[in-house]
């Protein structure tokens, strides 16, 4: 079992539609991430949040915006999606102290556009 | 241009013999790798990993080595198992910012009873 927590499982959602992904863990990590992965493909890296601080920001498109409410929590609201934007999203999460600290992910979310 | 290269895009092996997954990188600012395995519908599991200062780590039935030099790294797997068949993902980060990790296209194993 997987100690990081991703809810949806699935999702479907037309492109107007607004829906937020959750991820959660309880592991004491003060650095969580957000990618994107598309089949056969490594994960991409969206962002990146450092105590609860958006650190990293990939360039993402702004219909994707994320939020970290507390040390456990992080979402990923979603807005005016568009059908390439149909992918696997992986929420990850890793101690910030020392190098090297692996990244612990979640089983994902997969989300459909239609 | 892909600073982390697994040019073996899938791999088959018998039951019990040895998987060697292969992995080159250009960045010489590299300082620690990790490898992952994805099975499919499921996130990355971390396996193992390995600093830029060491030439071989192990952890039961896997060891990575890495030759600094020829900026290359393999993971090992013996014995090889069914269960080991999935996608494995070799990852690098610098130490200027060590959150941030760059991916190898990954290797599909595939494990044959």
């Amino acid at each position: 079992d997987t100690e990081v927590t991703q809810t949806p499982k699935h999702l479907v959602m037309g492109m107007t539609n607004k829906k937020s992904l959750k991820c959660e863990q309880h592991m004491g990590h003060r650095a969580m991430y957000w990618y994107k992965q598309k089949a056969k493909k490594p994960p991409e890296l969206m962002f990146v949040y450092s105590y609860e601080k958006l650190s990293i920001n990939e360039s993402v498109p702004s219909r994707f915006s994320p939020e970290c409410p507390n040390s456990s929590l992080l979402n990923l609201h979603l807005h005016a999606l568009q059908p390439e934007d149909s992918a696997l999203y992986l929420c990850a999460s890793s101690l910030l102290s020392g190098r090297g600290q692996p990244q612990h992910f979640g089983d994902g979310t997969r989300l459909s556009i239609l | 241009d892909q600073q982390v290269k697994q040019n073996s895009p899938s791999l088959s092996v018998q039951e019990g013999r040895i998987s060697i997954l292969n992995c080159d990188y250009t960045n010489s600012m590299f300082d620690y790798f990790l490898w992952y395995k994805k099975y499919p519908a499921e996130g990355p599991t971390f396996l193992i990993s390995i600093s830029s200062i060491k030439d071989k780590n192990e952890d039961g039935r896997f060891t990575v080595f890495l030759n600094k030099s020829a900026k290359h790294l393999s993971l090992h797997i013996v014995p090889s198992q069914p269960g080991d068949s999935a996608v494995y993902f070799c990852a690098a980060s610098t130490a200027g910012n060590n959150r941030k990790l760059i991916w190898g296209l990954g290797t599909s194993l595939a494990v044959n009873p």
